[in-house]
Parts: structure tokens; sequence; C-alpha cells
């Protein structure tokens, strides 16, 4: 059974730091691109991030480029998100998200269940 | 960047009904990268829908997907109870991943 359970989520201060963990089990990790999307409170969806499958290439949302770094672990089967510099505006449920690889469609066929990020003084 | 719009924003319906969802892309898209995700109430996102009409493992065929040029469209037939909730297209363009702003589909 495909599992990815986050971890690394609170209460952090404006500015400050955090570190988010997705392990990943019940499939081959280091075969699939991983994402990290996020959802405001009573909003929608956005995607945060990629990583490909040996974590060379990655690609960030506008609106945390600069400040959050995306990578992996395929060794211990984990992904990671480092977040710096975080606003009031980053509070959200972060979630781990896994994209199938050679199907030549776009598309998150599992999801976490979620971390979330409270960021507020 | 693309824009995907979703309508209605809230669309209520009654079970046993039909739902007709739409998610228009701002630009022309490749036939076979919008995906559909349901997600209910304090739940992560499920794939629903992925290649615009082929649906993911375990999805019944109450749900489909279709495309006119770049208007996408889910369509829910015989509404069960635990299909109500908020619905999301979602599409890759220009390196970025993007969400529609989602449907919510409630009980009427």
């Amino acid at each position: 059974e495909v599992q990815l359970v986050e971890s690394g989520g609170g209460l952090v201060q404006p500015g400050g730091s955090l570190r988010l963990s997705c392990a990943a089990s019940g499939f081959s990790f280091s075969n699939y691109y991983m994402h990290w999307a996020r959802q405001a409170p009573g909003k929608g969806l956005e995607w945060v991030s990629h990583i490909n499958t040996v974590g060379s290439a990655t690609t960030y949302a506008d609106s945390v480029r600069g400040r959050f770094i995306i990578s992996r672990d395929n060794a211990a089967d984990t992904l990671y998100l480092e977040m710096s510099s975080l606003r009031a505006e980053d509070t959200a449920v972060y979630y781990c998200v896994r994209e199938p690889t050679g199907t030549g469609m776009y598309f998150f066929d599992y999801w976490g269940q979620g971390t979330l990020i409270t960021v507020s003084s | 960047e693309i824009v995907l719009t979703q309508s209605p924003g809230t669309l209520s319906l009654s079970p046993g009904e039909s739902a007709t969802l739409s998610c228009r892309a701002s630009q022309s898209a490749r036939i076979g990268d919008l995906a559909w995700y349901q997600q209910r109430p304090g739940q992560a996102p499920r794939l629903l829908i992925y290649g615009t009409s082929r649906r993911a493992t375990g999805i019944p065929d109450r749900f489909s997907g279709t495309v006119s040029g770049t208007d996408f469209t889910l369509t829910i037939s015989r509404l069960e109870p635990e299909d109500f909730a908020v619905y999301y297209c979602h599409q890759y363009g220009d390196s970025k991943y993007t969400f529609g702003q989602g449907t919510k589909l409630e009980i009427k």
C-alpha cells in the first residue's frame, strides 16, 4: 500500500524556518517525481514545488521561490521541504504528493494526509 | 502562465441527479494534461481523472471527463451521498502545475 506520511508541521513565527519531511513507503520511491502542495485554511489547492527522481531538477511556485528548498533522500525514501523567511500567507496544510513518471501525462496519484504549518506571532 | 477557471463555484443537487463541472484553461492545452481531484471535508484530495478522460484506479464509471477545445468537463452521473465534496481541476504548463479554484458540490 502506498503511504506518504508528512511530519514537521507546527507553529512558527514570521521570518522563521521549518523543515518538513515526508516518509514514503509501499512503492519504489526513487522512481517517482515528488511534489509539495499546500492548502490555506478554507482555500483551494496550490502547487508549491517539484523534484525529479534523482534530485537534480527542481521547480517552485513564484510565491515560494528563493525561500523554500525541496530535496529528497532516496536511500531513506524521504522527501523534504526546507522553509525559511516564513510569512503569514504560508499558513496552510502542506501535502506530500506523488507524480507517476513515464506516462506523458501530468497528475498526482497519491497524496499524504498533510501537516499544518501556522505562521503567527 | 495557465489559469484554470472552474464553474460553477457551488453546485446544489440531489442524490440521483447528474452533475456537470467545468474547468476552462486560459491557453490551449495538450490533450491528456488535465486531471480532476475530489476532496471531502477533512481529507486529502483524491485523484479521480487523469489524461482528461482516464479514470483512476477504483473510481466508478459514474465519473467521466471530456474536453472541447480549452473547456474541460467532469460529469458525475447518479450522484451518491459520498460524491458531495469539492472538486479541483489540475494542469501542467510553462513549468508550473496549476489548480482551479474548486467547485463545491453540495446537497440540495
